[in-house]
Order: C-alpha cells, then structure tokens, then sequence
C-alpha cells in the first residue's frame, strides 16, 4: 500500500531555533495535510495543501506542495516551547480517499 | 467553533466483549471517517463513510467492525468481539465535502481491552 517516509523521528532544539520537517511518498497525493497531536488529543490540522508547488504559511508555520506531488516540508520558524508535540503529515489521493499517515516528528523544545 | 465529538474519552473491556464507540460530527458533514491509533504509533484508517454507506474500508477494518449512522447525527464503531490488539485511540474524523475541504478530527476514544 501507499507510505510516507516523514524525517527526522525527533528533533530536539533550542527555543528561537527554525524547524524543518518532510515527507516524502513513491505514489502523487493531490492533497497534502499537516497536523499537531499532543498527548492524548486528535491531531488538530495545522495547513492543508491542494496544488502542487504550492507554497502556504498559518503563523510561524510554512509549507509546501512539492512539484512532483510526492513529497511536502513543514518548516516552524522561531520555534517556542508550546511548539512541543508530535507533527504528522498525511496525504490523499482520490476526493473521497482516507488520510495515508506519516509516521511523526516528535518535537522538543528547550526553553 | 463546531468540533467533532466523541464519547466515552476512555473505555476499558474484557477480551471478546462488543464496545461501541460514539461520534458526533460536525453537523454539515457528509464524509466521516474512523481512523485508530496504537500507543506511540502513527495513525492508521480504518473505514470512510459517504451517503449511508461504507464508501471505502483498509484491511484492518475486518468482519469484527461495523460502523453505522443511526440517526442522522451519530456516527457508530463497533467491534463485536474486542480482542487484545485492537487496543489504541479511535478518532472519529468528517469532512464537508470533497476537493478543498479537509478532515477535521475529534479528541478520540482510549480503548483498553484486557
């Protein structure tokens, strides 16, 4: 079946610092999503992606639809200790199609 | 700001028990998904729902499952005989409509089974 490969696992940073995470998958998604869980919660939709080399920021938060469709980077700038959490991606196929996952970036931050 | 519901928050069974897990979605919805996740794992889909029927299912989502909208505002999982590995956190998810609009996901179920 589809997989994402979402790198790093973990980063552990210093407060102030940039964030850069990505996906990458072998099939096209023509959606790309990013979402924050915290422990014990639902993962909370951070920025959707709908066109390829899109490029779409919420806050400090940036993304990007790659122009080959399989992959996308999520980048925080000035990252701050209520950044902690664990960050998935999850791209869509078809208009009816369920979420494929990625296995999560857990983030640490030190204040 | 309308926001999936699910109930209970947590839910502890005896292996071979059935549970029901409930969800309400946000109420223009018409797409609505069950997705689980396994303690320190990433989430996995199990079923999506469109017009009163099962439009699209993973294969996790065997014959122990079904999934039902009884009254046009609750969204049901059930599992008819639990068993230990379908322990994990159940999260109902809807979506308005296809295209642009996305999922948007509730606070989960905790299910123990033991």
């Amino acid at each position: 079946g589809q997989q994402l490969n979402q790198s790093p696992q973990s980063m552990f940073i210093q407060e102030g610092e940039d964030v850069s995470m990505n996906c990458t998958s072998s099939s096209i998604f023509n959606t790309w999503l990013w979402y924050k869980q915290d422990p014990g919660e639902g993962p909370v939709l951070l920025i959707a992606l709908y066109k390829a080399g899109e490029l779409t920021s919420n806050g400090r938060l940036t993304a990007q639809f790659g122009i080959t469709r399989k992959d996308s980077f999520l980048n925080i700038s000035a990252s701050i200790p209520s950044d902690v959490g664990i960050y998935f991606c999850a791209g869509r196929s078809g208009s009816q199609g369920n979420l494929i996952f990625g296995k999560g970036t857990k983030l640490s931050v030190k204040p | 700001e309308p926001e999936v519901t699910q109930t209970p928050s947590h839910q502890v069974t005896q292996m071979g028990q059935e549970v029901i897990l409930r969800c309400v979605p946000i109420s223009n919805h018409l797409y609505f998904y069950w997705y689980r996740q396994i303690l320190g794992q990433k989430v996995e889909f199990l079923v999506s729902f469109y017009n009163n029927e099962i439009s699209e299912k993973s294969e996790i989502f065997d014959d122990q499952f079904s999934v039902e909208r009884p009254d046009g505002s609750n969204f049901t999982l059930k599992i008819r005989s639990t068993k230990l590995e379908d322990s994990a956190m159940y999260f109902c998810a809807s979506r308005a409509s296809p295209g642009r609009e996305t999922q948007y996901f509730g606070p989960g179920t905790r299910l123990l089974v033991l």
